[in-house]
């Protein structure tokens, strides 16, 4: 059971270039979510799905786009790369995305992107 | 919005002593406060979590107590091994939000 898949796990990028992360989880989880991960930041929301055919805006959404392909895949675009997007980026799902429920979230191993 | 302190930025300790990490959060309808575990090259993975009706949680050598009054929560571990050492990162959620409002995280370092 691979639980969340993250690809690429390292990518530089020069500024204005484009690219997406994918993401892919096979528990049958409902929501998926990108966050960004920042020294001194902690972890702060891109996007998320609550569930498949839904999408919505967290934190810091801007330069970013988002696709719920079906299910299983949820991934990030950024349209053109800005050194502001230098972090490390983390894909999750968790079984549902409401209220109720502890929404326990399991996380992928990380995209570190380096962008110059 | 909700907005969670997490102190202290760094702890070390030596082996077998224990550790105490803290959290603030400014929403008072906060009702699920998760603590997750990273270590290095790795995405986070929950350790353990505490709803607002309970007080305090025990999982074998880690603890997490809740203040409501004061909107403070609290990670113990007690006799800290090599292994615990990692980022921990605390987090918070209101009962109608559908996400979590992650802390700025403490890098533990466990001392042999």
């Amino acid at each position: 059971n691979a639980g969340v898949t993250q690809t690429p796990k390292f990518q530089v990028l020069k500024t204005g270039q484009s690219m997406t992360l994918q993401c892919a989880q096979d528990m049958n989880h409902n929501s998926m979510y990108w966050y960004r991960q920042d020294p001194g930041m902690g972890l702060r929301l891109i996007y998320y799905s609550a569930s498949e055919g839904t999408t919505d805006k967290g934190e810091v959404p801007n330069g970013y786009n988002v696709s719920r392909l079906n299910k299983r895949e949820f991934s990030l675009r950024l349209e053109s790369a800005a050194p502001s997007q230098t972090s490390v980026y983390f894909c999750a799902s968790s079984p549902r995305g409401g209220p109720s429920g502890a929404n326990v979230l399991t996380f992928g191993a990380g995209s570190r992107l380096t962008v110059l | 919005g909700e907005n969670v302190e997490q102190h202290p930025s760094t702890l070390s300790v030596q082996e077998g002593d224990s550790a105490v990490i803290k959290c603030t959060y400014s929403d008072s309808a906060s009702n699920y406060f998760p603590w997750y575990k990273q270590e290095l090259g790795k995405g986070p993975q929950l350790i353990i979590d505490i709803r607002s009706n309970v007080g305090e949680k025990k999982d074998q050598r880690i603890a997490v107590t809740l203040n409501k009054t004061a909107k403070h929560f609290s990670l113990h571990i007690t006799e800290t091994q090599p292994e615990d050492s990692a980022v921990y990162f605390c987090a918070a959620r209101r009962g109608s939000a559908r996400q979590l409002t992650f802390g700025s995280g403490t890098q533990l370092t466990v001392l042999p």
